[in-house]
């Protein structure tokens, strides 16, 4: 089965600084990565995805995250934060379970604080 | 809909009662999965479906929770004789095809059990 380790569960920045939300994950033969978003009593929303190709992926909201499949990582990075921001961030593995479901397996979550 | 919607959204129980939480996913999207978010699990997948079956029901955590989905659209997570620990925010996904490359969440709908 995957894991996902989400290395920091708070991570304070000032404002407009930049930010980097630390995620590795378990190895498989392929792997579809995802980060979400939630802002809070709402559900999650897609930032971004690798599913092939490019490893650096863009998202919404300015945010990025490059696929390094030698570290097992998916670093998400935004070059300048906005108090809007202050959310928490979930990276996510989609592996199929062998009855054709393709689960979600969450890290456990990074709060991002963005401090004006 | 424009999104996939979960009602109630806030539900409170006494401990020992039956509750049912609902999900209408995006109109099309033959792939159902329900999660749990809860403070010290994270979270957890719980049920798929595809259409109106549910071939992998392995992240079910007791046989007091069942799920069904009729239509091929609404979804039905029922819980009996909750317990404390039940208490949590329960997701649900859904996604046009079931291939695990994208997923739309609902708000969630947040149980307390007292």
């Amino acid at each position: 089965a995957q894991s996902v380790t989400q290395l920091d569960s708070q991570v304070p920045v000032f404002e407009e600084a930049p930010v980097e939300l630390r995620c590795n994950y378990s190895s498989s033969v392929s792997v579809y990565l995802f980060w979400y978003v939630q802002y809070p009593n709402q559900g999650l929303q897609l930032l971004l995805k690798y599913l092939s190709g490019s490893t650096l992926v863009k998202g919404i909201n300015g945010f990025e995250a490059e696929f390094n499949k030698s570290q097992t990582s998916f670093h998400l990075r935004k070059p300048s934060v906005h108090i809007s921001d202050t959310a928490e961030y979930f990276c996510a593995v989609s592996e199929s379970s062998g009855a054709g479901s393709y689960q979600l397996t969450f890290g456990k979550g990074t709060k991002l604080s963005v401090i004006p | 809909g424009a999104g996939v919607s979960q009602s109630p959204s806030n539900k409170v129980t006494e401990k020992g009662k039956d509750v049912e939480l609902r999900c209408d996913p995006i109109s099309g999207h033959t792939a159902l999965y329900w999660y749990r978010q809860s403070l010290g699990q994270g979270l957890e997948f719980l049920i798929y479906f595809q259409g109106n079956s549910a071939p992998d029901k392995s992240g079910l955590p007791s046989d007091r929770f069942s799920a069904e989905r009729t239509g091929g659209s609404v979804s039905t997570l029922t819980i009996q004789r909750t317990q404390q620990e039940d208490s949590a925010v329960y997701l649900c996904a859904s996604s046009l095809v079931g291939d695990g490359t994208e997923a739309f969440f609902g708000q969630g709908t947040r149980l307390t059990v007292v």
